[in-house]
């Protein structure tokens, strides 16, 4: 059974433009969970997604927004980069509330 | 709003040496998981833990949700290289699918 997968991997942006991340959960999972981890604030969560409905959403600016498509495949987008939006960007996939939470391998996001 | 915080944050031990890590919460723990990461990479899910008193183990891992729900602990027997790496402990917000995590503890296992 594939895990899950987030692409890319790596990604070097300019301030000021704009990233879509992409994150494939394991096969029959519904749910989709991003989170943002940086040195100095550790694990933060982002926002998820259940059946293509956002059902939560962490304190993060408005420039942080996703989507979820009806394969369960879900995108997250940054507009207007700042240096500190610099981070490991990880999703999450679960087949539902309270339930075993997956994590991908990650992307990498470099801010300059 | 909930805290976990991880004991210790860092932590050497010499191979083969058995040892623990803790996860203590400022509320009631709703659904606890542990985590492993590499530096840099994913998490890897090692166990979720939700009823007081409830001890899973996986390899030699194992870890337990204590009766009050407030504090969880990882212990590693006879750890190994491949034991090294950053533990996490995340706990669910209730009725929701959206983990807080503690600061995480550094494990190093020298030979």
């Amino acid at each position: 059974k594939a895990g899950v997968t987030q692409t890319p991997r790596y990604l070097i942006k300019t301030r000021g433009q704009q990233v879509t991340l992409s994150c494939s959960p394991i096969s029959g999972h519904r749910s989709v969970s991003w989170y943002q981890q940086t040195p100095g604030q550790g694990l933060q969560f982002l926002f998820e997604y259940f059946s293509e409905t956002q059902r939560n959403k962490g304190n993060f600016p408005g420039r942080f927004s996703g989507r979820q498509f009806s394969n369960s495949r879900s995108e997250m987008n940054v507009s207007t980069l700042e240096l500190g939006d610099s981070a490991l960007y990880l999703c999450a996939s679960s087949w539902g509330v309270n339930t075993e939470a997956f994590f991908g391998q990650g992307t990498r996001l470099t801010v300059v | 709003s909930q805290e976990l915080e991880q004991s210790p944050q860092s932590l050497i031990v010499q191979e083969g040496k058995n040892l623990t890590i803790n996860c203590t919460s400022s509320k009631t723990l709703y659904g606890l998981y542990w985590y492993k990461q590499k530096y840099g990479e994913g998490l890897i899910f090692l166990m979720m833990l939700q009823k007081g008193g409830e001890e899973k183990s996986h390899e030699k891992i194992t870890a337990k949700l204590d009766e009050k729900k407030q504090q969880s602990s990882l212990h590693i027997t006879a750890s190994q290289p491949s034991h090294a790496g950053i533990y996490l402990c995340g706990d669910l917000t209730q009725g929701a699918q959206k983990l807080v995590f503690g600061q995480g503890t550094r494990l190093t296992i020298n030979p």
